[in-house]
């Protein structure tokens, strides 16, 4: 079963805009984590989020996270076209000996 | 230079054939992860291995075995493939107590199954 839940499932913004996506899930986490994928390739981690944090930042990404609200959200900000890719959100639980629960991804399209 | 993986990148078999995609890593991580994608369907996990000694299913393990033969290598079997097995395989690692397991992927296998 899905843990995480992103929405919307397909983005297209110009270049230089901003993206947010957005991850709901359902249970407690010990962290909340962003991949992106490129098409057909494997993921790669963008950023992670204790379930004790709210906001954090990396680059151009910034990423909340409201536990009261089991959501997370994405922000790209001065998107380029080379963001385009899936984005992934992925929860982490279980105690110490955890794994990841991935959604079903964000398509972002940045049109050049 | 990868770090993690897998063999073979593409691979076209036949309903009822056995197949086997590798997975090796030079991270020196000790849990290793099995997930297929679908699309629409995200990533689901299959097998996974905290050390040598442990394997555990994951959410859709019917159909499939593991083997971790060492601690950077983490094979996984089709018995017996359907083509409903179609899709694209990614192996994973991480390494306990540290970046709270964020996860290093390989570049997937994609299996097609006819």
């Amino acid at each position: 079963s899905q843990q995480g839940e992103e929405d919307p499932q397909a983005l297209s913004i110009q270049e230089g805009e901003n993206a947010t996506m957005n991850c709901s899930y359902k249970t407690s986490i010990n962290n909340l984590q962003w991949y992106r994928q490129n098409s057909g390739r494997g993921l790669v981690h963008l950023i992670l989020i204790r379930s004790n944090e709210r906001e954090k930042h990396s680059g151009r990404l910034r990423v909340t996270l409201d536990t009261s609200k089991k959501s997370s959200s994405l922000l790209i900000t001065a998107s380029r076209a080379a963001d385009t890719a899936s984005y992934f959100c992925a929860t982490a639980s279980g105690g110490s000996n955890y794994k990841l629960t991935f959604g079903k991804g964000t398509l972002l399209t940045v049109n050049p | 230079d990868a770090d993690v993986t897998q063999t073979p990148r593409n691979r076209i078999t036949k309903t009822g054939k056995r197949i086997m995609l590798e997975c090796s890593q030079t991270k020196g991580h000790d849990r290793m992860y099995w997930y297929r994608q679908d699309p629409g369907l995200g990533l689901r996990l299959i097998y996974y291995s905290f050390d040598v000694k442990d394997i555990n299913k994951g959410e859709i393990s019917d159909g499939y075995s593991v083997s971790r033969q060492a601690q950077a290598k983490f094979s996984l079997s089709l018995e017996s493939a359907i083509p409903n097995q179609t899709a694209l395989y990614f192996c994973a690692t991480s390494v306990y107590g540290r970046s709270y397991n964020e996860q290093f992927f390989g570049p997937g296998t994609r299996l097609t199954v006819l």
